[in-house]
């Protein structure tokens, strides 16, 4: 079944404890995209990745980190998180030319406390 | 910069009513996607609209597209409970990333 994947579903730490969430795809997708989701707010990306070893800046980047080593993974990481950065977290992936638009994973619900 | 706007934001309908979500960009393009989002869940995709004039037709929803006006529409024909959700447009830009609207919450009373 074509999907990504985003472990954990459910994170709750405490502030400042470095954590990573993974975000896997099995649909041999180019483009990789991490969003946040919060009340208001609707979606705002955070980091976007071309391809392998081609990441770029979304609208709202500030602490938090992504690498893409592999084409298939694409993990965010929260080096030192603060409670601002609780949120529902998603990872989305796609074809290079967007053609279908994007899948999603299922979310990871992040409190920092 | 190309700017999504959708509306309305909320909506609360009672069942068997139609209704039509509007979604309007700023910018030229001709790619506009729709998703649904159960609470606390993921974004499902609805339709892809890859042209002026495309309709897309699945159950009790029905999108188009109206490059042209740079306007896209999801109507809803005699609503159910079932379709509460959450329903976001998106429109692609010229460097291919996606736009998203704030999305519009749609509750269907029995």
């Amino acid at each position: 079944e074509a999907q990504v994947t985003q472990n954990p579903r459910y994170l709750i730490t405490v502030t400042g404890k470095k954590l990573t969430v993974t975000c896997s795809q099995n649909m041999n997708h180019e483009y990789m995209s991490w969003y946040r989701q919060d009340p208001g707010l609707g979606l705002r990306q955070i980091y976007y990745s071309m391809n392998v070893e081609v990441t770029d800046k979304g609208d709202v980047p500030e602490g938090y980190k992504v690498s893409r080593k592999e084409k298939r993974n694409f993990p965010l990481i929260l080096e030192s998180p603060s409670p601002n950065q609780t949120s529902l977290y998603f990872c989305a992936s796609s074809s290079a030319d967007r053609f279908y638009g994007y899948t999603f994973g299922s979310g990871t619900r992040l409190t920092v406390v | 910069e190309l700017k999504v706007e959708q509306n309305p934001l909320f909506l609360s309908m009672q069942e068997g009513k139609n209704y039509t979500i509007y979604c309007n960009y700023s910018t030229t393009s001709d790619r506009l996607y729709w998703y649904r989002q159960d609470p606390g869940k993921s974004l499902e995709s609805l339709f892809v609209l890859l042209s002026n004039g495309a309709v897309k037709q699945e159950g009790r929803l029905m999108a188009s597209l109206d490059t042209k006006a740079r306007l896209s529409t999801l109507h809803i024909t005699a609503a159910v409970h079932d379709l509460s959700a959450t329903y976001f447009c998106a429109v692609m830009d010229s460097n291919y990333q996606l736009i998203w609207g704030a999305g519009t919450k749609l509750i269907i009373k029995p």
